[in-house]
């Protein structure tokens, strides 16, 4: 079946521009979670959803980072007033459920670059 | 606080020789621990996963973990690597509730011809 897909692939903007990333997660895991990966920061933990909700916002870098998911499947993550600081790649995941042993699975990324 | 730790950043190895790839947990329980690895352009791929029983694990592609309880560690290893071994393996813990992954800092493996 059809794995975790993201668009776009890349994503060039400039500062001060608002950017929406979109992750379509694997057909029917209520678990979604993003990461974000940057070279200083290595691989971050940003949100997760269960269904559409999201219990945990805590990695969330600034109240410029904001995320949705709608319909227990598609979420979009935005980032508004992007800072050169943003740049990195964002990776999205789905499991099954929120259980410890159950696996996640990545989708292969949105690299965004802010000039 | 609970944390994940790769001592090394970078390792070299020679084609069809063995790998090993260190890491380190800091946590009150046993975890569950994971390997993923990480080819150029790619997301992250599931390697293997230890949450109860048989402290050694097999995996995908030859690889294999051992989960050692009184140094605190999940060293990865295979017997004999190959070129298309090259790439970034990172450890990861899920912590609290959620699931969330906390990862290491992540190993770039180099294989030279």
């Amino acid at each position: 079946g059809a794995g975790v897909s993201q668009s776009p692939s890349n994503k060039v903007t400039e500062k001060g521009k608002d950017v929406e990333l979109r992750c379509d997660p694997i057909s029917g895991h209520t678990a979604l979670y993003w990461y974000r990966q940057s070279l200083g920061q290595g691989l971050e933990f940003l949100i997760y959803f269960q269904g559409n909700s999201a219990p945990d916002k805590s990695g969330l870098p600034s109240d410029r980072f904001s995320a949705e998911r709608t319909g227990g499947s598609v979420s979009t993550l935005t980032i508004q007033r992007t800072q050169q600081e943003d740049s990195a790649v964002y990776l999205c995941a789905s499991s099954a459920n929120l259980m410890y042993q159950e696996t996640q699975y990545f989708g292969p990324g949105t690299r965004l670059l802010v000039l | 606080a609970q944390s994940v730790t790769q001592p090394d950043i970078h390792i070299t190895v020679s084609e069809g020789a063995s790998l090993e790839l260190r890491c380190n947990y800091s946590y009150g329980a046993t975890p569950y621990l994971f390997w993923y690895v990480q080819s150029p352009g790619q997301g992250l791929q599931l390697l293997l996963k230890y949450f109860s029983g048989d402290t050694l694990v097999q995996g995908i592609k030859g690889f294999e973990a051992e989960f050692k309880r009184s140094q605190s560690s999940f060293n990865l290893r295979k017997p004999s690597v190959h070129w298309s071994d090259a790439a970034e393996y990172f450890c990861a813990v899920p912590l609290s509730a959620g699931n969330k992954l906390t990862f290491g800092g992540g190993t770039r493996v180099l294989v030279k011809p």
